[in-house]
């Protein structure tokens, strides 16, 4: 079965500094990675996923994220915060088998920007 | 496209209570999948649906229920409702491809009392 661990419960970030979000999985194959965002009270987001082919993801709202096979990992990254991105982000791994996908989401890392 | 709908968005009842929220997926997607959002658990996974069958489903007790009629629309049922079920409860329309995404709705906010 797969896992994620998202190391990092809470980041503090100045507006326009840089931002890099961990993500670990834990899976025996390729998986399949995803990054959401959740604002408060509101639904999750995808920001972006990888599945195959080049490493480098780009997402939306300027957000990328790489795939690392060797450590196992899918940081997700901002180069210049915007107050904006203040909110909940999950990573998600998938995996597939017995005919369907199965989804395990990491517990999330809440991102607070300061001015 | 339209996004995915769930209604209620927010809801109150009491302990004892049963409760039906809705989902309406997104125009094409055929399969569903049910989340239950606390500040303690997280986001845990509840069922998921796929042309009306249930194909896989999270360890929560039976008193959760779900179904999805033939036109992708999923419903979930919380029958004799408990503290403990006051929750964020998100509904994800899936597009199965590869890999399969899942695209959230706002969310039904469900407080017990």
């Amino acid at each position: 079965a797969q896992s994620v661990t998202q190391p990092d419960i809470h980041i503090t970030v100045s507006e326009g500094a840089s931002l890099e979000l961990r993500c670990n999985y834990s899976y025996g194959a390729t998986p399949y990675l995803f990054w959401y965002v959740q604002s408060p009270g509101q639904g999750l987001q995808l920001l972006l996923k990888y599945f195959s082919g080049d490493t480098l993801v780009q997402g939306i709202k300027g957000f990328e994220a790489e795939f690392k096979r060797s450590q196992s990992s899918f940081n997700l990254r901002k180069p210049s915060v915007h107050w904006s991105d203040a909110a909940e982000y999950f990573c998600a791994v998938g995996a597939r088998g017995g005919g369907y996908q199965k989804v395990t989401f990491g517990t999330g890392t809440k991102l607070q920007v300061i001015p | 496209k339209a996004g995915v709908t769930q209604t209620p968005r927010y809801l109150i009842k009491t302990r004892g209570q049963q409760v039906t929220l809705s989902c309406s997926p997104i125009s094409g997607h055929r399969s569903v999948s049910w989340y239950q959002q606390t500040p303690g658990q997280g986001l845990q996974f509840l069922f998921e649906y796929f042309s009306e069958t249930q194909r896989n489903k999270g360890n929560f007790p039976g008193r959760f229920s779900g179904r999805q009629f033939s036109n992708s629309r999923s419903e979930m049922n919380v029958s004799t409702l408990e503290l403990g079920d006051s929750a964020l409860y998100l509904c994800a329309s899936i597009d199965d491809g590869v890999p399969d995404t899942q695209y959230f709705g706002p969310g039904t906010r469900l407080t017990v009392l």
